[in-house]
């Protein structure tokens, strides 16, 4: 089916570790971001991509790295976990060529626990 | 920068009727769109209205409706005949309309409780 897919959907690491969350979609959609949600803050962007090999920064992106070698992939990075990252991750597409109103489809989620 | 407020961290309301959830932003921008998002327990994203700021006539979406008010920077969401299925968070969010502006600003998000 056509969507957004985040893996895995619940993670338990250690700090220090390195962790990798995935998130492919099946739209070709140029844009993709990923958010972290905490209570009390929403969601933050963390990194966004507008198309493969293009990416910037979003509001909180210490400690975090992506890579869009592929249109449909967009994984982040957390290169050494501490328990500031413990939070619920979400990816998002969308698409500005169908039209400029076009909301943002998000994936389900992960859930990072770091201890 | 764009800032968007949630000021009701919480609310319920009784199965059946209307309930109105709060958001303001702070832009300098005149062209932008805003959107509410419903998370239910199951942590999915889900649109439910979104609103063009060029246009004066508020959105609907059969028991979703908004108050738009441009001048006072204030969108908030009208929920009619409740449903238990309403309950959930609803996120606020913001971005520029400008192509290629893709980045949404959240609110803080409200709690909906439906009572029965």
């Amino acid at each position: 089916d056509a969507g957004i897919t985040q893996s895995p959907r619940y993670k338990i690491t250690e700090t220090g570790r390195q962790v990798t969350l995935m998130c492919h979609q099946t739209w070709s959609h140029s844009y993709m971001f990923w958010y972290r949600q905490d209570l009390g803050h929403g969601l933050r962007l963390i990194y966004y991509s507008a198309a493969a090999d293009i990416t910037d920064k979003g509001e909180v992106p210490d400690g975090y790295v992506v890579s869009r070698s592929k249109t449909e992939n967009f994984p982040l990075t957390l290169e050494s976990a501490t328990r500031s990252q413990t939070s619920v991750y979400f990816c998002a597409s969308s698409d500005p060529g169908t039209a400029s109103n076009q909301p943002q489809h998000f994936g389900d989620g992960t859930r990072l626990s770091i201890l | 920068a764009q800032t968007v407020t949630q000021s009701q961290p919480e609310m319920s309301v009784q199965e059946a009727e209307t309930v109105t959830l709060s958001c303001t932003y702070d832009t300098s921008e005149s062209d932008y769109y805003l959107f509410w998002y419903k998370q239910p327990p199951s942590r999915q994203m889900i649109l439910v209205i979104r609103q063009e700021a060029y246009k004066q006539q508020n959105a609907t979406e059969n028991r979703f409706s908004v108050n738009f008010q441009k001048a006072a920077k204030s969108f908030s969401l009208k929920i009619s005949d409740s449903q238990l299925g309403d309950a959930a968070m609803y996120f606020c969010a913001y971005r520029l309309s400008n192509f290629g502006n893709e980045k949404l600003t959240f609110g803080t998000g409200t709690r909906l409780t439906i009572i029965p």
